[in-house]
């Protein structure tokens, strides 16, 4: 049971390439979340999918795309990258236990705009 | 709009004494839940607690324990006996409503707390 795994973990782009962060979770959760960590900071919302099929924007979605490819995979694609997106980004998925909820957080990919 | 509130950037504790990392939320919902996140410098996200707004009992998990004042709106975790592996950034984070189906909220996080604890 690997939980959320990221690929990849780091990775420097020139302004104006493009990209695709890959999420997956085995936990058969059905809510996937990608937010963004800068410095000194908290995570903030980019996108996220509630079920299969499903996307809406979050808190920052301007500048990325996403894409819920099947209930275990949910990917998010910066299509021109920009210095601004340099970032930490994070991927989760969430459950909802009882009367509890539980949200598991990915590694996160540090991305570098140059 | 929901919004989290850290005040205290940066907290020291002795090895072994309790701590209490504050937690201030506004919301206008009467469903929310509320997480506490470890983060050390490694830079995982953990899981640490969740208090649900309907529940009436302050949430426990080990040596974690999330002191909830509902009509004050706080949302405080305490550490008892810390440990030197504690030190890290710590976030409360809200939990939108749920809406219902299979949407379980999303999370509104604070700014963090950078705990640090001296042996």
């Amino acid at each position: 049971n690997a939980g959320v795994t990221q690929t990849p973990k780091f990775q420097v782009l020139k302004t104006g390439q493009s990209m695709t962060l890959q999420c997956a979770q085995d936990m058969n959760h059905n809510s996937m979340y990608w937010y963004r960590q800068d410095p000194g900071m908290g995570l903030r919302l980019i996108y996220y999918s509630a079920s299969e099929g499903t996307t809406d924007k979050g808190e920052v979605p301007n500048g990325y795309n996403v894409s819920r490819l099947n209930k275990r995979e949910f990917s998010l694609r910066l299509e021109s990258a920009a210095p601004s997106q340099t970032s930490v980004y994070f991927c989760a998925s969430t459950t909802r236990r009882d009367t509890t909820y539980e949200q598991y957080f990915g590694p996160g990919t540090r991305l570098t705009v140059t | 709009a929901q919004k989290i509130t850290q005040t205290q950037p940066g907290m020291f504790v002795q090895e072994k004494e309790a701590v209490t990392l504050d937690c201030t939320y506004d919301t206008s919902d009467q469903s929310y839940g509320l997480f506490w996140y470890k983060q050390p410098s490694s830079g995982e996200m953990i899981f640490l607690i969740y208090q649900g707004s309907y529940d009436e009992q302050n949430a426990t998990e080990g040596r974690y324990s999330l002191n909830f004042q509902k009509a004050r709106k706080s949302a405080n975790l305490v550490i008892s006996a810390s440990q030197l592996g504690d030190s890290a950034m710590y976030f409360c984070a809200m939990r939108e409503p749920y809406a219902g189906g299979t949407s379980y909220g999303k999370l509104t996080f604070g700014q963090g707390t950078i705990l640090t604890v001296h042996p």
